[in-house]
């Protein structure tokens, strides 16, 4: 019973570098969000997929860019990370746009 | 701007005791409005209301709407050690994929 499934748990980058976050749920949900979480700013949502094929931008797409591989995978990609870029991340899916959207355990970054 | 307030932000209270934590809002064609449990890591799903006026209750757990004055409680009676965690109030809202999130309330239970 996986749910939303989220590696790396944690990663330590330094300015610059490059990574993908990856995600898979296995509830066959249309919609794939990524957030961000950051300490007294709840969480903020960065590009969402509302289906297989379609990504838009959230309220801080600046400097990440993502892919919806297939109806599983929703891949968001650092390209050169910035310190401002160190927080919790997480993924989330649901079904058709509503409703109660389930997470995943979320990564932990830091850009030093 | 759509926008999501939750007060306290910070709330310790003994075992037993009843709370109440409070989320309002402005936001754009408003759709719904989530409560969520987060303890240390991943958000759970505690209620979703879409309607003013109507109670949800889970066990300890209950949350009513105001869509008037644009405003939701989250009550939990008999409050348990268990209960600590953030709690964050969401509103779906918009005409794209928007889920707005406040900034949470820290509740800690000391037993």
């Amino acid at each position: 019973n996986a749910g939303v499934t989220q590696t790396p748990k944690f990663q330590v980058l330094k300015t610059g570098q490059s990574m993908t976050l990856q995600c898979a749920q296995d509830m066959n949900h249309n919609s794939m969000y990524w957030y961000r979480q950051d300490p007294g700013m709840g969480l903020r949502l960065i590009y969402y997929s509302a289906s297989e094929g379609t990504t838009d931008k959230g309220e801080v797409p600046n400097g990440y860019n993502v892919s919806r591989l297939n109806k599983r995978e929703f891949s968001l990609r650092l390209e050169s990370a910035a310190p401002s870029q160190t927080s919790v991340y997480f993924c989330a899916s649901n079904r058709d746009r509503a409703g109660e959207a389930f997470f995943g355990q979320g990564t932990r970054l830091t850009v030093v | 701007e759509d926008k999501v307030v939750q007060s306290p932000l910070s709330l310790v209270v003994h075992e037993g005791d009843t709370v109440t934590l409070n989320c309002s809002y402005e936001v754009t064609n408003f759709r719904s409005l989530l409560w969520y449990k987060q303890e240390k890591k991943a958000p759970t799903f505690l209620f979703m209301l879409t309607s003013s006026g109507i109670e949800k209750k889970s066990g300890r757990l209950s949350s009513i709407l105001d869509k008037k004055e644009l405003f939701s409680i989250l009550n939990i009676t008999a409050t348990q050690t268990g209960d600590s965690a953030v709690y964050l109030c969401a509103v779906e809202a918009g005409y794209g994929q928007n889920f707005v999130f406040g900034p949470g309330t820290r509740l800690s239970v000391l037993p």
